[in-house]
Parts: C-alpha cells; sequence; structure tokens
C-alpha cells in the first residue's frame, strides 16, 4: 500500500465504548497528526507527533487518547465520547520542513457516536 | 493569532467556466506558507501548492493558477475551464516557520464547495 491508510473508514459507537482509530503512513515521514473535520467548521488540529514524541495537544479533551508507537503507526484511542463528537477524523504525515511540510492526508475514519 | 477566512461558502459553475476561489490570511509572522489543498468526496485532502511568504510569483499549473498578493493578504485560487472532476472541497491554508523538529500548525480555512455542473 502507498500513502497514508485509516481504518476503519466508518465507525459508529456508543458513548459508553471504547474503540481505536488506526493510521499508518507508508511514507517514511516522521511526522503524524490527528485533524477532526466537523460539518461547518476549519479542519482542527488535535495532536502532533514528530519522531514518535507528542510536540501538541491542542486542548483536546483526555477521552481522546492517542498513541504513537513508531513513526509509521499512529491511533487515537476513544472511550466515553459525546455526541458532538462525531466527525470525520483524517490522519496525515509530512516530512519536517521548518513549517513548509506538505501534509499527506489519509481517507479520514467518520465516526458516529449515538 | 493567524486565522484564514474563505469567505465563499459554495460555488456553483457550470463546465467550462472559469471560477475564483478567494482566500485571506491574518498572520504577524514574516516568514510563512500558504496552501491549497482540494478534499473531493473521497474524503481525503489532496495538495495542490505551496507559497512561502517571500515568493510572490503567480504560479500556473495546467488549469489551475494562483494570484499570491501580500498587500492585501490574498491568495486566490483560479481553475480555468472548469471540469465536473473538479468538484470538491478546496481549502485554503496557513502555516507559520519553526523549528524542524516542531511539526506543521496548519491553519485552514473553512472551505469552499465547488460544484461544477455539466
Amino acid at each position: 500500500e502507498t500513502g497514508v491508510t485509516q481504518t476503519p473508514r466508518h465507525l459508529v459507537m456508543g458513548m459508553t465504548n471504547k474503540k481505536s482509530l488506526k493510521c499508518e503512513q507508508h511514507l517514511g515521514h516522521n511526522a503524524m497528526y490527528w485533524y477532526k473535520q466537523s460539518a461547518k467548521k476549519p479542519l482542527e488540529l488535535m495532536f502532533v507527533y514528530n519522531f514518535k514524541e507528542q510536540t501538541e495537544n491542542n486542548s483536546v479533551p483526555s477521552r481522546f487518547s492517542p498513541e504513537c508507537p513508531n513513526s509509521s503507526h499512529l491511533f487515537l484511542h476513544l472511550h466515553t465520547l459525546q455526541p458532538e463528537d462525531s466527525a470525520l477524523y483524517l490522519c496525515a504525515s509530512s516530512q519536517e520542513r521548518r513549517g513548509a511540510n506538505v501534509l499527506t492526508f489519509g481517507a479520514g475514519s467518520r465516526l458516529t457516536v449515538l | 493569532a493567524q486565522k484564514v477566512t474563505q469567505a465563499q461558502t459554495e460555488i456553483s459553475v457550470v463546465e467550462k467556466e472559469d471560477v475564483t476561489l478567494d482566500c485571506v490570511y491574518e498572520t504577524r509572522d514574516t516568514t510563512y506558507y500558504l496552501f491549497w489543498y482540494k478534499q473531493p468526496p473521497s474524503g481525503e485532502l489532496v495538495f495542490l501548492i505551496r507559497r512561502n511568504s517571500f515568493d510572490e510569483q503567480n504560479e500556473i499549473s495546467g488549469r489551475y493558477s494562483w494570484n499570491f498578493q501580500k498587500s492585501t493578504s490574498s491568495f486566490n485560487f483560479t481553475i480555468t475551464a472548469s471540469q465536473v472532476v473538479d468538484s470538491a472541497v478546496y481549502f485554503c491554508a496557513l502555516s507559520e516557520a519553526r523549528g524542524e523538529t516542531s511539526g506543521s500548525r496548519l491553519t485552514f480555512g473553512e472551505g469552499t464547495q465547488l460544484t461544477v455542473n455539466p
């Protein structure tokens, strides 16, 4: 596979469930990102990992828990979510270049919280 | 704080028309980068162009062209002779220059939904 792959593509969960989103990049990049895309709102940066170290947590509620075991994989663990967390969650990766980074995005995981 | 404004929420055109998508940005940085991404119905954002703040040359790539004007803080995108396949949401984004180990902080606009009708 090439590019950035996200699984599952669609997820429906109840407010008491625990689930995880997975992201894998095959580009040799060293930075990975989680973005949230809600209807009628700009993309919101949630987390940034650079060389497996978290370099940004953009005031994300603790019910979202990221994990980056290596530079190719990124997870977003979900628990006790709220209906307003329903959104498209996009993963991206990049090779660091002082802010000039071109992010390569996955197709997203569409999450619905009932 | 950085901000990107795409005032056009939705645009609808007929095939072969030219269309311009507006983008206005705010930043206090003197060095920054501007991007355009396309999001087709499949969901993934596709990179179209990156510009740094010191390069105001306009760029043309096939039917796509970009007009960067620092004086008006605008980075507009024009599609010439639009096609149905151009239908997508287009995002303008801004990134400040950072250290090499910090990761990018892209600030996105709200996007413009472009519909090209046959």
